[in-house]
């Protein structure tokens, strides 16, 4: 089956850094999505990636959609203490019947005081 | 607008025990999806339904396992039997019919098997 590796699985920043992280995939999506999940909460949705090439920002937050349909990062400018959380990624092939998301393994984002 | 709601929040059953979860899509919202997540891990899918109609259940363990999204009220998803292995969190998310892509999810069950 699909397989989406994340990275890096852990940061550790200051506040005001900024972050950069990626996902990369064994094989094609048509969409790629970017979730941060809260301890005991699910995952929210901060960015929806529908074309190859496509860049999207939504505040702090910048993603893009790799040419080759394999890959995404996500961007986070100035970091503040409510960035902290895991985020994943998700790629959906987008057929019909077969919407459902594949998650990379999280990044997990710390704040150093 | 009232978010994706998921109940109970916690669940906690003994070895054998039934467990229902269930699911109240986003208002609009005519597709549901059922994810379970281990700890330190992320979401795997489990199934999709829309309507009285399952459209893919390839994550789905073959036994025990069992969703619907009936006409009227809210999505179930039902383990029988439940072994220690089951305690995870549940998610579900749904999305509006127009969109096909992105997914809403509610707060999760967390389900723990003693």
């Amino acid at each position: 089956g699909q397989q989406l590796n994340q990275s890096p699985q852990s940061m550790f920043i200051q506040e005001g850094e900024d972050v950069s992280m990626n996902c990369t995939s064994s094989s094609i999506f048509n969409t790629w999505l970017w979730y941060k999940q809260d301890p005991g909460e699910g995952p929210v949705l901060l960015i929806a990636l529908y074309k190859a090439g496509e860049l999207t920002s939504n505040g702090r937050l910048t993603a893009q959609f790799g040419i080759t349909r394999k890959d995404s990062f996500l961007n986070i400018s100035a970091s503040i203490p409510s960035d902290v959380g895991i985020y994943f990624c998700a790629g959906q092939e987008w057929d019909f019947g077969n919407e459902k998301l594949t998650f990379g393994t999280g990044t997990r984002l710390t704040i150093i005081p | 607008n009232a978010g994706v709601m998921q109940n109970p929040r916690h669940l906690v059953r003994r070895r054998g025990q039934e467990a229902r979860l269930r699911c109240s899509p986003m208002k609009g919202h005519s597709h549901v999806y059922w994810y379970r997540q281990l700890p330190e891990e992320g979401l795997k899918f489990m199934v999709y339904l829309q309507k009285e109609n399952i459209i893919d259940e390839s994550g789905m363990p073959k036994e025990r396992f069992s969703a619907e999204f009936p006409k009227e009220g809210p999505s179930i998803l039902r383990i029988q039997q439940v072994v220690r292995g089951d305690s995870a969190a549940y998610f579900c998310a749904s999305s509006p019919r127009d969109s096909g892509c992105e997914q809403y999810f509610g707060p999760g069950t967390r389900l723990t098997v003693t």
